[in-house]
């Protein structure tokens, strides 16, 4: 099993929409929690990170841990065809830090 | 704003050649990494450094090689390259938050 299970996907919803992007782990040692968006064709790019539990909000994007349920979602509001990418969680434990753990990622597609 | 560059972007090349896909960064960060993704697919770590003269074979098996003789620069060689070598190659580097990618390298070898 691995230590990072990110819902599949794929997602498709109309512009405007609240997305809910999901990821649960199960390796209590993880600190901190990091949410990539990643477009065709290009590297990832950092959105969001974040430490231990909480909500961290950046404009329409808001991430939320739950380390007593090892689970973390990234919100997206009002969302718009330019926020279709693929989105991939991180994680990584507090030592030794540097190298993360990535799910495979969610495919979102927002319809006009 | 972050600085990691990756040359060629992409390259084609025969069978047995061998190849170096070049990696730079310009934030000093001390953390490296390489991924290699085939399209569609999941994040592979492949090989990463904690620092110069530090590295480390990631989580999946690589006949690839890697150096760090400077902070900003970590290449990845492939000696002979095959067609299972075929795929996008991602360099990244972190300091204290999360990592920063690169644009990629797209290999075919054929």
């Amino acid at each position: 099993q691995k230590e990072v299970e990110q819902d599949p996907g794929p997602l498709s919803v109309p512009e405007g929409a609240i997305v809910s992007l999901n990821c649960t782990y199960s390796n209590s040692a993880f600190q901190y929690f990091m949410w990539y968006r990643q477009y065709s064709r290009k590297g990832p790019e950092l959105l969001m990170y974040t430490y231990s539990s909480g909500n961290k909000e950046d404009g329409r994007f808001t991430a939320q841990v739950d380390k007593s349920s090892k689970y973390i979602s990234l919100f997206i509001r009002d969302s718009q065809p330019s926020d279709s990418a693929t989105y991939l969680c991180a994680m990584r434990g507090g030592t030794n830090a540097g190298k993360s753990t990535f799910g495979d990622g969610t495919t979102l597609t927002v319809k006009p | 704003e972050a600085d990691i560059y990756q040359t060629p972007r992409y390259l084609v090349i025969g069978t047995g050649k061998k190849i170096t896909l070049e990696c730079s960064q310009t934030m000093g960060h001390d953390k490296m990494y390489w991924y290699q993704q085939d399209p569609g697919m999941e994040l592979h770590l492949i090989h990463y450094s904690y620092g110069v003269n530090s590295t480390e074979k990631g989580d999946l098996s690589s006949e690839s090689t890697v150096s760090r003789i400077r902070t900003e620069h970590f290449p990845l060689t492939l000696e002979s390259a095959r067609p299972s070598h075929t795929s996008q190659y991602l360099c990244a580097s972190s300091e204290r938050t999360g990592q920063f990618f690169g644009p990629g390298t797209r290999l075919t070898v054929l």
